[in-house]
């Protein structure tokens, strides 16, 4: 099966700031890369997704950057705000297919200070 | 996007007993899917929902201790059978809404076993 890992576990930025999260893969048949977003007492919910032809995609203050080669993909929120503090997850996975599965990263906490 | 809505939102329960949580979706899925998430840790996915057909279980997840219904293509149930307190958790419902890859979520169901 796919070992997700993301680095780092916490993340503590003052608002204004840049944060970037790492989510490391080992599966090479990969080919969606999604982060989702996690607030307190929510379900995770899809914030910005890559498909494994394209190297970066951009959504106003968030982007992800994928490298293929190394097994990486990386999600970067500029000029944060307090809003932003959240749990976020990366989700590599195979295919469109909904039979295939998601493996959720471990997750990082997101605190931007005001 | 999609509606999903799952009651109990939150339950306290006693050791022993069982608990049955529902899911209800505003539109018609193939596929619907039940994640744990064990406090402060990522999401692991217990089943898959099929209407008309058993759920396949993930590893480490099995049908007596979280039974699984799936009446229609709306709706499906999963029960947490003669629960410990090791079955604290949140248990989320999601969907994957017209194949593309994108998961959507209940709110959660916040489960503390005393």
């Amino acid at each position: 099966g796919e070992n997700v890992e993301q680095h780092p576990s916490t993340l503590s930025v003052q608002e204004g700031d840049s944060a970037v999260i790492k989510c490391t893969y080992s599966d090479s048949a990969s080919n969606y890369f999604p982060w989702y977003k996690q607030e307190l007492g929510k379900g995770p919910q899809l914030i910005i997704d890559i498909r494994s032809n394209v190297g970066e995609k951009k959504d106003q203050r968030i982007a992800v950057t994928l490298n293929k080669t190394a097994k990486h993909f990386s999600l970067h929120i500029t000029e944060t705000q307090p809003e932003d503090s959240a749990v976020y997850f990366c989700a590599p996975k195979q295919g469109n297919n909904a039979g295939n599965m998601l493996t959720f990263g471990g997750g990082t906490r997101l605190m931007v200070k005001p | 996007s999609a509606v999903i809505s799952q009651k109990p939102s939150r339950d306290i329960c006693q050791r022993g007993t069982s608990l049955t949580i529902q899911c209800q979706v505003d539109s018609q899925v193939t596929m619907m899917f039940w994640y744990r998430q064990q406090p402060g840790q990522s999401l692991t996915l217990i089943a898959t929902a099929n209407q008309g057909s058993e759920a396949t279980y993930e590893s480490g997840f099995v049908i007596d201790k979280f039974p699984i219904s799936r009446p229609n293509l709306t709706f499906s149930t999963l029960t947490v059978s003669n629960m410990s307190p090791e079955d604290s958790s949140i248990y989320l419902c999601s969907v994957d809404r017209g194949g593309t890859g994108e998961l959507f979520f209940g709110e959660g169901s916040r489960l503390t076993v005393l």
